[in-house]
């Protein structure tokens, strides 16, 4: 069975500082990992995913994640915080043509 | 890119009441949609899964009589609450996949409902 953890509910970081948001995955056979994020009372909208490409992964808005399969690992970084980054973040992780398995979401403060 | 449009975005109903909630892909086709719901700061579950021209597949405790899905074109699945109940308040979403990308399971996402229910 496929699972995700998102380690940390919560997230806060300054303007400008480093984004770090963990997500570990259990899967037994290659999976394919993505990264939403939900703003308040909306959908969510993929910033980026990884399907057995490169490893490291870049996506919208700056951030990128990357592949570690030896520490089961798809973490979601970005340079530099922008306030218009505070929202929820999910870790999903799938085969292929199945559905998606969500992580529980973090949430990310941004502070000025 | 590949847009989900999820109408209502916002109803309020009475208990009883049975509410339709439309999923449309409006720039490509979609042989398979998904519904989740999502409470308060929590996950998405998902409910079911939708294919076009066939029954959809719910997951385990989700009531199929309660939980009426139709995926009668590769544009459109509709989700019926039926004799809503309070209980049934919450933020619907569903998604589409790209019948051209199936492999990559990429999903495109609608805006959501907020269902309320006096």
């Amino acid at each position: 069975a496929q699972s995700v953890t998102q380690l940390g509910s919560h997230v806060s970081v300054s303007e400008g500082a480093l984004v770090l948001l963990r997500c570990n995955y259990s899967s037994s056979v290659p999976p394919y990992l993505f990264w939403y994020v939900q703003y308040p009372n909306q959908g969510l909208q993929l910033l980026l995913k990884y399907t057995s490409a490169a490893t490291l992964v870049k996506g919208i808005n700056g951030f990128e994640a990357e592949f570690k399969k030896s520490e089961t690992s798809f973490h979601l970084t970005k340079p530099s915080a922008h306030m218009s980054d505070a929202a929820e973040y999910f870790c999903a992780v799938s085969r292929a043509g199945t559905a998606l398995i969500f992580g529980k979401g973090t949430t990310l403060s941004v502070s000025s | 890119g590949a847009v989900v449009s999820q109408h209502p975005s916002r109803v309020i109903c009475k208990s009883g009441t049975s509410v339709k909630i439309e999923c449309r892909s409006l720039d490509f086709q979609a042989t398979t949609m998904f519904w989740y719901r999502q409470f308060p700061k929590q996950s998405l579950m998902l409910m079911a899964t939708s294919n076009e021209g066939s029954k959809a597949t719910y997951e385990q405790g989700v009531e199929k009589d309660k939980f009426l899905i139709n995926h009668a074109s590769l544009t459109l699945s509709t989700l019926t609450v039926t004799s809503a109940h309070p209980e049934d308040s919450s933020f619907y979403i569903c998604s589409a996949r790209d019948a051209m990308d199936r492999a990559k399971n990429i999903q495109y996402f609608g805006a959501g409902t907020r269902l309320s229910v006096l």
